[in-house]
């Protein structure tokens, strides 16, 4: 059964500063992953999806890599601001298709 | 539409109570899912459409829930005889062909069952 982790539960940061979010699975046997952002109350949003073939992807001042090999995807935030601020969440897709195993989750907050 | 829409936003029931939830997908979006978001726990997988196959269920808790989506289109989640420890945002997501393709999330129904 695939098991995600995200790592920090919680961070807190000053405004400007650039930030990693860690994303970890167990099972390699993935097809995607996606990056999503939750703000308090709300649905998720759609960040990022790399395809399993995928080493990165970039939007803005977001840049997600994936090394699936050793389980691994990370969120990179450049130059962060206040409106940063929300719950990221990393979820693997199986090779099937039909499924997405979400991880805890980051709760951001950037102080301005 | 222009994203994926559910309804009613808020809902508090009664104890033993049946309710349904509505999600209305992107059009086009031959693939609908149903998560559940309990306080304080993660997004937990409760049901799969595909366009016209059987859909997975294996992610629903009890035979309390049950789920349809009617012409491919909208689907209502069912819960029958509410408990308490069914209280959640229930999200639903809906993408072009499975999640091999970018997945898009309503804002949810939060449940709150009194």
């Amino acid at each position: 059964k695939q098991e995600v982790t995200q790592i920090p539960a919680a961070l807190s940061v000053p405004e400007g500063e650039n930030l990693v979010l860690n994303c970890s699975f167990t099972d390699s046997a993935i097809y995607n992953l996606q990056w999503f952002r939750q703000d308090p109350g709300k649905g998720l949003t759609s960040l990022l999806l790399i395809q399993s073939s995928q080493r990165e992807q970039t939007s803005g001042r977001l840049n997600a890599s994936l090394d699936k090999s050793s389980g691994r995807s990370t969120l990179y935030i450049a130059a962060s601001q206040p409106g940063d601020s929300a719950t990221y969440l990393c979820a693997v897709g199986n090779n099937a298709g039909n499924m997405l195993t979400f991880g805890g989750g980051t709760r951001l907050m950037v102080k301005p | 539409g222009a994203g994926v829409s559910q309804s009613p936003s808020n809902k508090v029931t009664e104890k033993g109570k049946d309710v349904e939830l509505r999600c209305d997908p992107i059009s086009g979006h031959t693939a609908l899912y149903w998560y559940r978001q309990s306080l304080g726990q993660g997004l937990e997988f409760l049901i799969y459409f595909q366009g016209n196959s059987a859909p997975d269920k294996s992610g629903l808790p009890s035979d309390r829930f049950s789920a349809e989506r009617t012409g491919g289109s909208v689907s209502t989640l069912t819960i029958q005889r509410t408990q308490q420890e069914d209280s959640a945002v229930y999200l639903c997501a809906s993408s072009l062909v499975g999640f091999g393709t970018e997945a898009f999330f309503g804002q949810g129904t939060r449940l709150t069952v009194v």
